[in-house]
């Protein structure tokens, strides 16, 4: 099973600021088998990015996904006040499909 | 509109069984993966396996191999999440979601609004 470690925790930014959120995985992702998700509270989660950097529909392009085998970014340019929320990476390119364990994007 | 309507929240008792349901609309219903996650309260998300209702053909994670039933009927477009002897870990939110390709292997794009399980004496 593909072990995906993210980081930081949790990021205290201020709106407008760049947030940069870390993804690693204990193996190489199939494929770039790789995607993000927001979920805020009291909600399900959202698909951000799938293929490691495909935005999914209706997704603003201040979301960019990046990187490949091991190390995934994901790089929100300048957060809005409804970005602030924890995000998912999950490899689906191998069996089981896993998550990472989130980190929380908080205003400072 | 492509939906996920999962069923009510439940409250249940250690011991008991229950089964959930997850109800998909707007899209072919046979051709798609529907996925089951669960969250506990305040924790991360856990992926628990997959079904393909065209056939049925279901895939566990293994930390759920055993411990729930993932089923589908395609009549009525709707799959399910059962548990024979439910604990008190197994209070937790449970989510449906749904493939955005017909492949196992792609992202899982619909999700639904959840179901509340709460295990309790």
């Amino acid at each position: 099973e593909i072990v995906l470690t993210q980081s930081p925790g949790t990021l205290s930014l201020s709106p407008g600021e760049r947030a940069t959120l870390s993804c690693r995985a204990s193996q190489t992702v199939g494929g770039g088998s790789l995607a993000w998700f927001q979920q805020k509270p009291g909600q399900a989660p959202r698909l951000l990015i799938s293929g490691a950097s495909t935005r999914a529909t209706g997704i603003p392009d201040r979301f960019r996904g990046s990187g490949s085998g091991t190390d995934f970014t994901l790089t929100i340019s300048r957060l809005e006040p409804e970005d602030f929320a924890v995000y998912y990476c999950q490899q689906y390119g191998s069996s089981p499909r896993t998550f990472g364990q989130g980190t929380k994007v908080e205003i400072k | 509109e492509v939906q996920l309507v999962q069923s009510a929240a439940e409250v249940k008792k250690p011991g008991e069984s229950l089964s959930i349901s997850c109800k998909g609309s707007g899209y072919s219903f046979t051709n798609y993966w529907i996925g089951w996650v669960r969250q506990r309260p305040g924790k991360g998300l856990e992926w628990m396996g997959v079904i393909y209702p065209g056939d049925s053909d279901i895939r566990y994670s293994p930390s759920f191999q055993g411990q729930v039933t993932i089923s589908a009927d395609k009549s009525i477009s709707s799959a399910y999440l059962q548990w024979s002897s439910l604990k008190a870990s197994d209070t937790a939110m449970y989510y449906c979601a749904k493939s955005s390709l017909r492949s196992l292997h792609t992202a899982f794009n619909v999700w639904g609004q959840g179901t509340m399980v709460t295990v309790s004496s």
